[in-house]
This record gives C-alpha cells, sequence and structure tokens, in this order.
C-alpha cells in the first residue's frame, strides 16, 4: 500500500530537549516535504526537497533543520524545541512533477512544554 | 510567486443543501490548482485538480469546482452535501509548466454540515 509513515504521532517534550520526527514514503517519491498546520493559519510549509542530497527553505523555516540523505527518509529536526512550536506536522511527498497528487503522512502532534 | 485566499475560515450548511467553498488565487503566470480535504484526525488527501483543458472538473464524490480564469478563482461547490462531507477543504495553487515546484495551501474552510 501506497503510504507517508510519520512518527510519532504524538509528542508531549520540554523546552530545550532535541527531538527528531521522521516521514518514510513507500512510493519512490523525488518531492518530500514538511508542513506545519495551526489554528487559523492552514498549512505552512517548513522545508522541502527535491531530490537526496537536496533541500530548500520554505515559509517557516526557523528551529528546524532536515536531512535528504535517502529517497525515502525525510526526517524533521527541532535541535531546541520552544512552545511556539507546539503544532500538528504533516509530511508529504510527491513524483517528480507538480502536476501529481501530494501525499501526506496522518500527522504528528507536538506539544512543548 | 503565487498565493491563494479562502474566502470562509468556517461554512455550516444543513444535510442536502447546496454549498459553495470559495478560493480565489493571485499569480503573474499560469497555475495549476487543487482541492484538498481533511477529515477529522487525518492528513490531507486530494479531491480534484486543474491542470488545463476544460474548465469545469468533477471529483468521485460529487464535488466539482470551476476554474476562472478573468476571477482568478477555483470555487468548489456540491449541490446536495451529505455529514460525510463535513471536513476542513484546502485549496492549493503551484505554478504550471515549472517542474517540481511547491505547492502553497490557503488557510482551510471549516464544512461542517448539520442533521
Amino acid at each position: 500500500e501506497a503510504q507517508v509513515t510519520q512518527n510519532p504521532r504524538y509528542l508531549i517534550t520540554v523546552t530545550g530537549k532535541k527531538l527528531t520526527v521522521t516521514c518514510s514514503q513507500n512510493m519512490n517519491h523525488e518531492y518530500m516535504s514538511w508542513y506545519r498546520q495551526d489554528p487559523g493559519l492552514g498549512l505552512r510549509q517548513i522545508y522541502y526537497s527535491m531530490n537526496v542530497e537536496v533541500t530548500d527553505k520554505g515559509d517557516v523555516p526557523e528551529g528546524y533543520k532536515v536531512s535528504r540523505k535517502e529517497k525515502r527518509n525525510f526526517p524533521l529536526i527541532l535541535e531546541s524545541p520552544s512552545p511556539n512550536q507546539t503544532s500538528l506536522y504533516f509530511c508529504a511527498s510527491r513524483g517528480t512533477a507538480n502536476t501529481g497528487e501530494l501525499f501526506f503522512g496522518e500527522g504528528s502532534r507536538l506539544t512543548v512544554l | 510567486a503565487q498565493s491563494v485566499t479562502q474566502l470562509d475560515s468556517q461554512v455550516p450548511v444543513f444535510e442536502e443543501a447546496p454549498v459553495e467553498l470559495r478560493c480565489n488565487y493571485s499569480s503573474s503566470v499560469s497555475v495549476y490548482l487543487f482541492w484538498y480535504v481533511q477529515y477529522p484526525n487525518q492528513g490531507l488527501q486530494l479531491l480534484l485538480k486543474y491542470l488545463s483543458g476544460s474548465t469545469l472538473v468533477e471529483s468521485i464524490n460529487g464535488f466539482e469546482a470551476e476554474f476562472n480564469k478573468s476571477q482568478t478563482s477555483f470555487h468548489l461547490r456540491k449541490p446536495s452535501v451529505h455529514i460525510s462531507d463535513t471536513a476542513e477543504y484546502f485549496c492549493a495553487v503551484s505554478r504550471a509548466l515549472a517542474g517540481n515546484t511547491p505547492l502553497v495551501f490557503g488557510k482551510g474552510t471549516r464544512l461542517s454540515v448539520i442533521a
């Protein structure tokens, strides 16, 4: 089954404690992206990757890092989380063309205390 | 750069009534347009898309959207809604013929269908 898998789905952490949200897709997609969803703000793109070893900032990259060492994986790293990073995070992937469907994971709800 | 405005943040509607969710976009170049749906506690799923050709596009569950270039709109409609249509709907835009460019989303419209 074609899917995008995120882990963890739920996480409560404290300010400053580094964490990683993993994302893996099994569709051999070149393009992967991270979004955060906040009430009243919709989806905002954090980082995206066109292919292995190619990453670019989205609209709200501050406080986040990403890496793309393998085609299937695109982890999101919060080096020193802060309460304003409390949010619902989505990973998504797509094939080469931007005419195609963006496939989303089920989301990771992060709370930073 | 492209941008999307969804004019209504919340739309309550009675079951079996028609609904229209409005979306306007801004772009200096040709665009592709999409509607995604997010059911409670799930990720987003593609509902329908406009790439080229007929300006009226349809989904398998009765929704349709019409691309209007002169009004820069891509409104989503359904003639008769069901309880199961309760969800958040996102309009999105990307540059046409521009390879693998990011998708820009609107802020979403929460559709609540009332029995």
